[in-house]
Protein backbone atom coordinates (compact mmCIF):
# COMPACT_ATOMS: atom_id res chain seq x y z
CA UNK A 1 0.00 0.00 0.00
CA UNK A 2 1.27 3.18 -1.18
CA UNK A 3 -1.41 4.99 1.18
CA UNK A 4 -2.08 8.60 1.10
CA UNK A 5 -0.34 10.14 -2.07
CA UNK A 6 0.28 13.60 -2.86
CA UNK A 7 1.37 15.68 -6.20
CA UNK A 8 3.72 17.63 -6.93
CA UNK A 9 5.79 17.69 -3.98
CA UNK A 10 6.75 21.27 -4.43
CA UNK A 11 5.25 24.34 -7.09
CA UNK A 12 5.91 27.88 -7.64
CA UNK A 13 2.64 29.59 -9.15
CA UNK A 14 2.57 33.13 -10.17
CA UNK A 15 -0.14 35.72 -8.84
CA UNK A 16 -3.21 34.67 -10.82
CA UNK A 17 -2.63 31.60 -11.82
CA UNK A 18 -4.47 28.37 -11.49
CA UNK A 19 -3.90 24.31 -10.14
CA UNK A 20 -4.60 20.80 -8.80
CA UNK A 21 -3.23 19.31 -6.10
CA UNK A 22 -3.62 15.97 -6.52
CA UNK A 23 -4.23 13.58 -3.75
CA UNK A 24 -4.98 9.74 -3.62
CA UNK A 25 -5.42 6.94 -0.94
CA UNK A 26 -5.59 3.26 -1.48
CA UNK A 27 -6.55 1.76 1.78
CA UNK A 28 -10.44 2.30 0.77
CA UNK A 29 -11.23 5.10 3.13
CA UNK A 30 -14.28 6.72 2.63
CA UNK A 31 -13.69 10.49 4.53
CA UNK A 32 -10.61 12.37 3.03
CA UNK A 33 -9.44 15.95 4.13
CA UNK A 34 -7.74 18.94 2.61
CA UNK A 35 -5.85 20.91 5.35
CA UNK A 36 -2.92 23.36 5.27
CA UNK A 37 -0.11 24.94 7.40
CA UNK A 38 1.46 28.08 7.60
CA UNK A 39 4.72 28.60 8.97
CA UNK A 40 4.76 28.63 12.36
CA UNK A 41 0.75 27.59 12.86
CA UNK A 42 -1.32 24.39 13.02
CA UNK A 43 -2.75 22.53 10.60
CA UNK A 44 -6.36 23.95 9.18
CA UNK A 45 -8.98 22.45 7.36
CA UNK A 46 -9.49 23.75 4.28
CA UNK A 47 -12.59 20.99 2.85
CA UNK A 48 -13.32 17.69 3.98
CA UNK A 49 -15.22 14.31 2.23
CA UNK A 50 -17.81 11.77 3.59
CA UNK A 51 -17.66 9.83 0.48
CA UNK A 52 -18.00 10.18 -2.98
CA UNK A 53 -19.48 12.99 -4.24
CA UNK A 54 -20.09 14.32 -1.12
CA UNK A 55 -17.62 17.48 0.25
CA UNK A 56 -18.12 19.86 2.85
CA UNK A 57 -16.36 23.39 3.75
CA UNK A 58 -13.81 23.38 6.21
CA UNK A 59 -12.13 26.43 8.46
CA UNK A 60 -10.41 27.82 5.71
CA UNK A 61 -12.51 27.18 2.36
CA UNK A 62 -12.00 30.97 0.55
CA UNK A 63 -9.85 30.41 -2.85
CA UNK A 64 -10.26 26.30 -3.02
CA UNK A 65 -12.70 24.31 -4.56
CA UNK A 66 -13.22 20.54 -4.59
CA UNK A 67 -14.36 17.38 -5.94
CA UNK A 68 -14.71 13.73 -4.86
CA UNK A 69 -15.66 11.32 -7.99
CA UNK A 70 -14.18 8.46 -6.99
CA UNK A 71 -13.43 6.99 -2.96
CA UNK A 72 -9.25 7.21 -4.08
CA UNK A 73 -8.84 10.68 -4.98
CA UNK A 74 -9.43 14.14 -3.91
CA UNK A 75 -7.99 16.98 -5.87
CA UNK A 76 -7.99 20.33 -4.66
CA UNK A 77 -7.98 23.33 -7.31
CA UNK A 78 -6.70 26.68 -6.23
CA UNK A 79 -8.19 29.82 -8.48
CA UNK A 80 -6.49 32.73 -8.94
CA UNK A 81 -3.22 32.21 -6.74
CA UNK A 82 -2.81 34.71 -4.24
CA UNK A 83 0.18 34.92 -2.07
CA UNK A 84 -1.98 34.51 0.88
CA UNK A 85 -2.20 30.93 -0.49
CA UNK A 86 1.21 30.03 0.05
CA UNK A 87 1.61 27.10 2.27
CA UNK A 88 2.50 23.31 2.94
CA UNK A 89 -0.61 21.75 1.80
CA UNK A 90 -1.61 17.95 3.44
CA UNK A 91 -3.97 15.57 2.54
CA UNK A 92 -5.65 13.09 5.06
CA UNK A 93 -8.01 10.07 4.92
CA UNK A 94 -9.46 7.59 7.58
CA UNK A 95 -12.43 5.36 7.73
CA UNK A 96 -15.62 5.87 9.13
CA UNK A 97 -15.23 3.64 12.21
CA UNK A 98 -11.62 4.58 13.22
CA UNK A 99 -12.88 7.51 15.00
CA UNK A 100 -10.19 10.78 14.19
CA UNK A 101 -6.96 8.49 13.43
CA UNK A 102 -6.03 9.75 9.62
CA UNK A 103 -3.37 9.08 7.61
CA UNK A 104 -1.64 11.88 6.21
CA UNK A 105 0.73 12.58 3.02
CA UNK A 106 3.79 14.09 2.71
CA UNK A 107 2.55 17.11 1.62
CA UNK A 108 2.79 19.56 -1.26
CA UNK A 109 5.02 22.97 -0.38
CA UNK A 110 3.14 25.74 -3.02
CA UNK A 111 4.81 29.18 -3.32
CA UNK A 112 2.65 32.40 -4.81
CA UNK A 113 5.06 34.75 -5.99
CA UNK B 1 -15.78 27.69 18.49
CA UNK B 2 -13.18 25.29 19.17
CA UNK B 3 -9.62 25.85 20.09
CA UNK B 4 -6.18 23.67 21.35
CA UNK B 5 -3.60 25.88 22.25
CA UNK B 6 0.42 25.00 23.03
CA UNK B 7 2.01 27.28 24.80
CA UNK B 8 5.50 26.15 23.92
CA UNK B 9 7.14 26.28 20.05
CA UNK B 10 10.07 24.82 21.59
CA UNK B 11 10.70 22.50 24.31
CA UNK B 12 14.75 21.55 24.85
CA UNK B 13 15.29 18.89 27.50
CA UNK B 14 18.34 16.54 28.05
CA UNK B 15 18.58 13.07 27.40
CA UNK B 16 16.99 10.88 30.15
CA UNK B 17 15.01 14.51 31.84
CA UNK B 18 11.07 13.95 32.27
CA UNK B 19 9.10 15.66 29.00
CA UNK B 20 5.93 17.57 29.09
CA UNK B 21 4.35 19.06 26.58
CA UNK B 22 1.24 21.08 27.08
CA UNK B 23 -2.21 21.60 25.14
CA UNK B 24 -5.03 23.32 26.82
CA UNK B 25 -8.72 22.87 24.62
CA UNK B 26 -11.65 24.77 24.63
CA UNK B 27 -15.10 23.21 23.42
CA UNK B 28 -18.24 22.64 24.35
CA UNK B 29 -18.92 19.63 23.22
CA UNK B 30 -17.66 15.95 25.09
CA UNK B 31 -13.67 16.86 24.02
CA UNK B 32 -11.82 14.03 22.02
CA UNK B 33 -8.19 14.69 22.76
CA UNK B 34 -5.15 13.41 20.18
CA UNK B 35 -1.46 13.46 19.73
CA UNK B 36 -0.16 13.19 16.47
CA UNK B 37 3.58 13.51 16.05
CA UNK B 38 6.34 14.46 13.10
CA UNK B 39 9.69 12.45 12.79
CA UNK B 40 12.02 14.43 11.06
CA UNK B 41 11.35 13.54 6.72
CA UNK B 42 8.48 11.05 8.17
CA UNK B 43 4.48 12.09 7.57
CA UNK B 44 2.27 13.28 10.46
CA UNK B 45 0.95 10.42 12.58
CA UNK B 46 -1.03 9.79 15.46
CA UNK B 47 0.83 9.25 18.96
CA UNK B 48 -1.67 8.27 21.34
CA UNK B 49 -5.91 8.95 21.72
CA UNK B 50 -7.08 9.86 25.13
CA UNK B 51 -9.82 7.20 24.97
CA UNK B 52 -7.36 4.40 25.04
CA UNK B 53 -5.56 5.69 28.21
CA UNK B 54 -2.81 3.62 26.81
CA UNK B 55 1.19 4.29 26.69
CA UNK B 56 2.45 4.54 23.63
CA UNK B 57 6.63 4.95 23.65
CA UNK B 58 6.75 5.97 26.56
CA UNK B 59 4.33 8.43 26.54
CA UNK B 60 1.13 8.96 28.46
CA UNK B 61 -1.64 11.83 28.29
CA UNK B 62 -4.17 12.03 30.71
CA UNK B 63 -7.52 14.41 29.94
CA UNK B 64 -8.00 16.92 32.86
CA UNK B 65 -11.41 18.49 32.18
CA UNK B 66 -11.66 20.49 34.86
CA UNK B 67 -8.45 22.22 34.09
CA UNK B 68 -9.01 21.64 29.97
CA UNK B 69 -6.10 20.37 29.31
CA UNK B 70 -4.30 16.72 27.96
CA UNK B 71 -0.42 17.59 28.33
CA UNK B 72 1.97 14.48 27.07
CA UNK B 73 4.37 13.11 29.63
CA UNK B 74 6.94 10.61 29.37
CA UNK B 75 9.70 10.24 32.44
CA UNK B 76 12.73 9.90 30.68
CA UNK B 77 13.46 11.37 27.31
CA UNK B 78 15.46 9.67 24.58
CA UNK B 79 17.17 10.96 21.29
CA UNK B 80 14.70 9.50 19.19
CA UNK B 81 11.91 11.45 20.62
CA UNK B 82 12.93 14.67 18.83
CA UNK B 83 10.27 15.47 16.49
CA UNK B 84 7.39 18.19 16.28
CA UNK B 85 4.19 16.87 18.38
CA UNK B 86 0.58 18.34 17.83
CA UNK B 87 -2.18 18.36 20.07
CA UNK B 88 -5.63 17.82 18.38
CA UNK B 89 -9.60 18.01 19.69
CA UNK B 90 -11.99 15.66 17.58
CA UNK B 91 -14.92 17.89 16.60
CA UNK B 92 -17.82 15.86 15.39
CA UNK B 93 -18.79 15.36 12.42
CA UNK B 94 -16.99 13.93 9.58
CA UNK B 95 -14.28 12.88 12.63
CA UNK B 96 -12.64 16.66 11.79
CA UNK B 97 -9.53 16.85 14.05
CA UNK B 98 -8.51 21.02 15.39
CA UNK B 99 -4.74 21.09 15.39
CA UNK B 100 -2.28 22.84 17.79
CA UNK B 101 0.25 25.06 16.93
CA UNK B 102 2.37 22.38 17.62
CA UNK B 103 5.71 21.77 20.01
CA UNK B 104 9.21 20.97 18.80
CA UNK B 105 10.58 18.72 21.04
CA UNK B 106 14.48 18.32 21.31
CA UNK B 107 16.14 15.95 23.11
CA UNK B 108 19.81 17.05 23.31
CA UNK B 109 22.65 14.18 24.64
Amino acid sequence: NAGVTQTPKFRILKIGQSMTLQCAQDMNHNYMYWYRQDPGMGLKLIYYSVGAGITDKGEVPNGYNVSRSTTEDFPLRLELAAPSQTSVYFCASTLTGDRYEQYFGPGTRLTVT
Amino acid sequence: AQRVTQPEKLLSVFKGAPVELKCNYSYSGSPELFWYVQYSRQRLQLLLRHISRESIKGFTADLNKGETSFHLKKPFAQEEDSAMYYCALGTGGGNKLTFGTGTQLKVEL
